[in-house]
């Protein structure tokens, strides 16, 4: 079946500029994690829905940094005013239950580069 | 101190050696403990859960240990295909996993 799919694969925005990350979450899974990832280092938590509410926002860095799941499906992460130190790996992943009972399905991830 | 914590490696090993790996995590109420594997520029996967009496799955062994806060994975009879980074996951209970920076292995022919 199709898995969790992230788009774009790749962006490129100038520092200042708004982007939207998409993710589309296995059919079915209720729970969903946005996760980012720097080179060399493991994925580093932001946000936890469960349905279509967070349920965990404590790894988003700061108030530039929002995400909505208003349907319990798919679910877009949104960084205002990009700055440098945003580019990295943005992971999406789904389970279908919670993380504690049911095992991450991760996305592709998007590449953000902010120039 | 990180809440979970890896040697980072790079760990060089010859193909069919046996290798271990640890992490420690520093959260004595973590519930539910991972290991993921991750190959060059794709995503985790899950590779093993890791339950209190340990647990086996072909040649991947994993461990617990809670009295020192660890973990290991145990990989024998290692293939070329094993190359990759294991990264260490640990779920405090509030459904937040945390991973460690991961430990990259790679198997020399």
């Amino acid at each position: 079946g199709a898995g969790v799919s992230q788009t774009p694969s790749n962006k490129v925005t100038e520092k200042g500029k708004y982007v939207e990350l998409r993710c589309d979450p296995i059919s079915g899974h209720t729970a969903l994690y946005w996760y980012r990832q720097s080179l060399g280092q493991g994925p580093e938590f932001l946000i936890y829905f469960q349905g279509t509410g967070a349920a965990d926002d404590s790894g988003l860095p700061n108030d530039r940094f929002f995400a909505v799941r208003p349907e319990g499906s798919v679910s877009t992460l949104k960084i205002q005013r990009t700055e440098r130190g945003d580019s990295a790996v943005y992971l999406c992943a789904s389970s279908i239950r919670t993380a504690f009972y049911s095992p991450l399905h991760f996305g592709n991830g998007t590449r953000l580069t902010v120039t | 101190r990180k809440e979970v914590e890896q040697d980072p490696g790079p760990f060089n090993v010859p193909e069919g050696a046996t290798v271990a790996f640890n992490c420690t995590y520093s959260n004595s109420a973590s519930q539910s403990f991972f290991w993921y594997r991750q190959d060059c520029r794709k995503e985790p996967k899950l590779l093993m859960s890791v339950y209190s009496s340990g647990n086996e799955d072909g040649r991947f062994t994993a461990q617990l240990n809670r009295a020192s806060q660890y973990i290991s994975l145990l990989i024998r009879d290692s293939k070329l295909s094993d190359s990759a980074t294991y990264l260490c996951v640990v779920n405090s209970g509030n459904e937040k996993l945390t991973f460690g920076t991961g430990t990259r292995l790679t198997i020399i022919p």
